[in-house]
């Protein structure tokens, strides 16, 4: 089975801060990486996609990702009261479909 | 969610009973998928399609069928539905079968069964 894993949180930052959140993934063969972020009663809408190694900023955000370590990362910048959400990782897999992590909820406090 | 309609978006249920939950995308995109999302489980995968009549299972197929036969609609059914099968269920699309580009998913349909 291949698995996605995600600290389920809440992660809570202060605003202005910077929110890290974190996904490990199992699959070495996985060559996409996606991060979506879900308000409450809402559906997932994507924020950024990394595909090689390194860093990729769009923003306040910067998506990480480190295939050796299998481990991909989104930071969030000068955090404010609306980036309050759920945030989902999601990697391809050998078929080529999207398996999601669980969401790790983060709470930004005004 | 433009692009991406899912009908109903709320519906109560009683067991036994067969539903269907329709997606209808005027994206022309090739790819459909049928997730359910519940705490604790995240987003599992039920069904997709990669064409007109072309449809394969995910990892959480059983009690579910589907049916494709627009390119525009994607039509989830639950044959007789149960309690473990309340939900939200979310229809996504893609351009292109290596996700470059990730899936855009429509509002979801809360589905009770009672």
């Amino acid at each position: 089975q291949k698995e996605v894993e995600q600290n389920s949180g809440p992660l809570s930052v202060p605003e202005g801060a910077i929110a890290s959140l974190n996904c490990t993934y199992s699959d070495r063969g996985s060559q996409s990486f996606f991060w979506y972020r879900q308000y409450s009663g809402k559906s997932p809408e994507l924020i950024m996609f990394i595909y090689s190694n390194g860093d990729k900023e769009d923003g306040r955000f910067t998506a990480q990702l480190n295939k050796a370590s299998q481990y991909v990362s989104l930071l969030i910048r000068d955090s404010q009261p609306s980036d309050s959400a759920t945030y989902l990782c999601a990697v391809n897999n050998a078929g080529n479909m999207l398996t999601f992590g669980g969401g790790t909820r983060l709470m930004v406090k005004p | 969610d433009a692009g991406i309609t899912q009908s109903p978006r709320h519906k109560v249920t009683e067991t036994g009973t067969p539903v269907t939950l329709r997606c209808h995308q005027t994206e022309n995109h090739r790819y459909m998928y049928w997730y359910r999302q519940d705490p604790g489980h995240g987003l599992r995968l039920i069904h997709y399609s990669y064409g007109v009549k072309d449809t394969d299972k995910g990892e959480v197929s059983d009690g579910y069928s589907v049916s494709r036969s627009k390119t525009e609609d994607f039509l989830l059914t639950l044959e007789s539905a149960t309690s473990s099968q309340t939900s939200v269920y979310f229809c996504a699309i893609s351009e292109t079968e290596g996700n470059n580009y990730g899936y855009t998913f429509g509002s979801g349909t809360r589905l009770t069964v009672v």
